[in-house]
C-alpha cells in the first residue's frame, strides 16, 4: 500500500526539541520531493519545508527557518524533521506529504499527521 | 511571500447547489495552482493542480479555471460528501503557501 505515516509528535515545553520521523512505503521514496507542512487547532494549513529527492535543495518557510532541520534517509525510506527552540505556536498537526513525481507541480500523498504539542 | 486571498471563508448552500469559490494570489503565477479538500480529521486530498487538470478519480463535478492572479474552484451539483474545507495553494516558488480556506457548510 502507498502510504506515509509520521511519529515522532508528543507534549514538549517550551524552547524544547523534538524529532519527527516519516516512514514511506509503496513507491519509491528516492524519486521523490517530500515535504512537511502543518495545521494548528482550528486552523488552516501553513507549508513548512520542501527537500529534493537527493537532498541537493533544501526550502524552508519563515516561521521555521533557523529552528526546524529537514532531512531524509533513501536507504531507509524515511523523512525527518528536526525541531528546536519550540514555541507555544508550533503547536499543530504535522503532516509528511509527497510532491508529484510529474511535470505538474502539487501535493498528491499526505499522511495522517503527528500532533506536537508546545506547552509547559 | 505570494500571498493567497481565498473567499468565501465560510459558505452555506444546499444539496444540488453549484458553488464557486476564488483564490486571488498577490503574484501572477501563471496556473501553478491546487485545490485540495479536507474532512473533519482527516488529510487533505488534492482535486485540482495545473489550476484545471482534474485530479485522478475525482468526480467531474469539481472543476478548476483561471490563471495569473485570479482562480476558481466550482462544485456545479454539490453532493453531501462535499461539505468540507477547501485550501488553494500556489507552486510558482518558494516558499509554497496556501490560502485561509474556505468551509462550505449545509444549509
Amino acid at each position: 500500500e502507498v502510504q506515509l505515516v509520521e511519529s515522532g509528535g508528543g507534549l514538549v515545553k517550551p524552547g524544547g526539541s523534538l524529532r519527527l520521523s516519516c516512514a514511506a512505503s509503496g513507491f519509491s521514496f528516492r524519486n521523490y520531493t517530500m515535504n512537511w507542512v502543518r495545521q494548528a487547532p482550528g486552523k488552516g494549513l501553513e507549508w513548512l519545508s520542501s527537500i529534493t529527492s537527493s537532498s541537493t535543495y533544501i526550502y524552508y518557510a519563515d516561521a521555521v527557518r533557523g529552528r526546524f532541520t529537514i532531512s531524509r534517509d533513501n536507504a531507509k525510506n524515511s523523512l525527518f524533521l528536526q525541531m528546536s527552540s519550540l514555541r507555544a505556536e508550533d503547536t499543530a498537526l504535522y503532516y509528511c506529504v509527497r510532491e508529484t513525481l510529474t511535470t505538474s507541480w502539487y501535493f498528491d500523498l499526505w499522511g495522517r499527521g503527528t500532533l506536537v504539542t508546545v506547552s509547559s | 511571500a505570494i500571498q493567497l486571498t481565498q473567499s468565501p471563508s465560510s459558505l452555506s448552500a444546499s444539496v444540488g447547489d453549484r458553488v464557486s469559490i476564488t483564490c486571488r494570489t498577490g503574484h501572477a503565477i501563471s496556473t501553478a495552482l491546487a485545490w485540495y479538500q479536507q474532512k473533519p480529521g482527516k488529510a487533505p486530498k488534492p482535486l485540482i493542480y495545473d489550476a484545471s487538470r482534474l485530479e485522478s478519480g475525482v468526480p467531474s463535478r469539481f472543476s478548476g479555471s483561471g490563471s495569473g492572479t485570479d482562480f476558481t474552484l466550482t462544485i456545479s451539483s454539490l453532493q453531501p460528501e462535499d461539505f468540507a474545507t477547501y485550501y488553494c495553494q500556489h507552486f510558482n516558488s518558494y516558499p509554497l503557501t496556501f490560502g485561509g480556506g474556505t468551509k462550505v457548510e449545509i444549509k
